[in-house]
């Protein structure tokens, strides 16, 4: 199985900072990696697919990069909106593991 | 316009069996990959099972052997049935459409989730 590993596991940010989460994973995996968002009691919500590729209706503020085991997902100016906890996922190979997600607070 | 409907959770005791069915609406079931994904009180996510188009069925270590997902074509809907549940299979349980863009697979539509709890 692939692990995933992101970091920090939370941050503390104001809106307007520039946040950025990384995932590592425990083996080679191209770029099969997504990002989720999830709010309390709501479902996650598909932010990056491929590691870079903008999920249709997502704010461009949102962005991925990566490949290989080192991904990164990056908030260029953090809204209020986006308080919330982040999800790696990869796609590689079942089972498609979750990282342990990055709770981002005010 | 897309959409997912899960039900069937409830209190359950430990050894007892339930059944999670997922509605959808706005695509078809069964020409789709679908997936369960549950998630633990206060805990993040875990992938549970998944149906490929194909009707091959893939499983998480954790619930292998006591967990069987299908789906009924004529109903478009998805199914998790559970049997021999633990305490640690308590969890809100997610289904989830998983689309592919040219070999990448992702969860692009999920449903609110329905609540497992196993508990005596």
């Amino acid at each position: 199985d692939i692990q995933l590993t992101q970091s920090p596991s939370s941050l503390s940010a104001s809106v307007g900072d520039r946040v950025t989460i990384t995932c590592r994973a425990s083996q080679y995996m191209n770029t099969y990696l997504n990002w989720y968002q999830q709010k309390p009691g709501k479902a996650p919500k598909l932010l990056i697919y491929a590691a870079s590729s903008l999920q249709s209706g997502v704010p461009s503020r949102f962005s991925g990069s990566g490949s290989g085991t080192d991904f990164t997902l990056t908030i260029s100016s953090l809204q209020p909106e986006d308080f919330a906890t982040y999800y790696c996922q990869q796609s590689f190979i079942t089972p498609r593991t979750f990282g342990q997600g990055t709770k981002v607070e005010i | 316009e897309v959409q997912l409907v899960e039900s069937g959770g409830g209190l359950v005791q430990p050894g007892g069996s339930l059944r999670l069915a997922c509605a959808a609406s706005g695509f078809t079931v069964s020409t789709n990959y679908m997936t369960w994904v549950r998630q633990a009180p206060g805990k993040g996510l875990e992938w549970v099972a998944e149906i490929y188009s194909g009707g091959s069925t893939y499983y998480a270590d954790s619930v292998k052997g006591r967990f069987t997902i299908s789906r009924h074509n004529s109903k478009n809907t998805l199914y998790v049935q559970m049997n021999s549940l633990r305490p640690e299979d308590t969890a809100v349980y997610y289904c989830a459409r998983v689309e592919d863009s040219s070999g990448y697979y992702f969860f692009d539509y999920w449903g609110q989730g329905t609540l497992v709890t196993v508990s005596s």
